[in-house]
């Protein structure tokens, strides 16, 4: 069956301490994945997807197929980055329908 | 504002009642999503529009709930005779085709059956 796992429901960390935050998968072939976040107050928005291998605010995420991990990470957490993010695999097969984790919330604490 | 929008953003009700909820998506997207979220949990899909044409319905999906999107604008999401079990914010979303997964997230519609 296809799933994602997010392992960790709250993490933790001081600010400047870097983070990881962990998303497994099991999906046939080679799934497109895509972090979410939900800042407080705010609907849920695209954070990054990992086609673009880009960094938005510090955050990078790479494709590990050996593993089918994609982990989020940000070498020096903020304050800001406080929010609940979501790991979210496109469906196999499928170019519309996103899967998403059950999510972790994330603190950084001043 | 050009982002999603939905209404009502509250809606409380009584078992049994029937409820609708209205979502307006970017104006050029041609996706439509319809997610709901219980607590503690990550947004479930249930049914995705391209254009007017519903074309998956999430077996989460019981017959007391019916999507429409008239002419491929906004779409309503109704559920009828409802249960306590249905409350839970209830998310739409919109894209365009060559996306993929790039979402674009309303604000949600905050469903409390008493």
């Amino acid at each position: 069956a296809q799933r994602v796992t997010q392992p960790e429901k709250l993490l933790s960390v001081f600010k400047g301490a870097p983070v990881e935050l962990k998303c497994n998968y099991s999906y046939s072939g080679s799934p497109e994945l895509f972090w979410y976040v939900q800042y407080s107050r705010q609907r849920l928005q695209l954070l990054l997807r990992h086609i673009s291998r880009e960094s938005i605010k510090g955050f990078t995420a790479d494709l590990n197929k050996g593993e089918t991990s994609f982990h989020l990470k940000k070498p020096f957490a903020q304050e800001e980055d406080s929010a609940m993010y979501y790991c979210a695999p496109l469906s196999g097969g499928s170019n519309y329908k996103l899967t998403f984790g059950k999510g972790t919330l994330l603190t950084v604490n001043p | 504002d050009t982002g999603v929008s939905q209404n009502p953003r509250h809606k409380i009700t009584k078992r049994g009642q029937n409820v609708t909820f209205r979502c307006d998506p970017i104006s050029e997207h041609n996706r439509l999503y319809w997610y709901r979220q219980t607590l503690g949990q990550g947004p479930e899909f249930l049914t995705y529009f391209q254009n007017e044409a519903q074309l998956e319905k999430s077996r989460l999906l019981s017959d007391r709930f019916s999507a429409e999107r008239p002419k491929g604008s906004f779409s309503t999401l109704e559920i009828q005779r409802t249960e306590q079990g249905d409350s839970a914010m209830y998310l739409c979303a919109s894209s365009s085709t060559p996306a993929g997964g790039q979402l674009f997230f309303g604000p949600g519609t905050r469903l409390t059956v008493l």
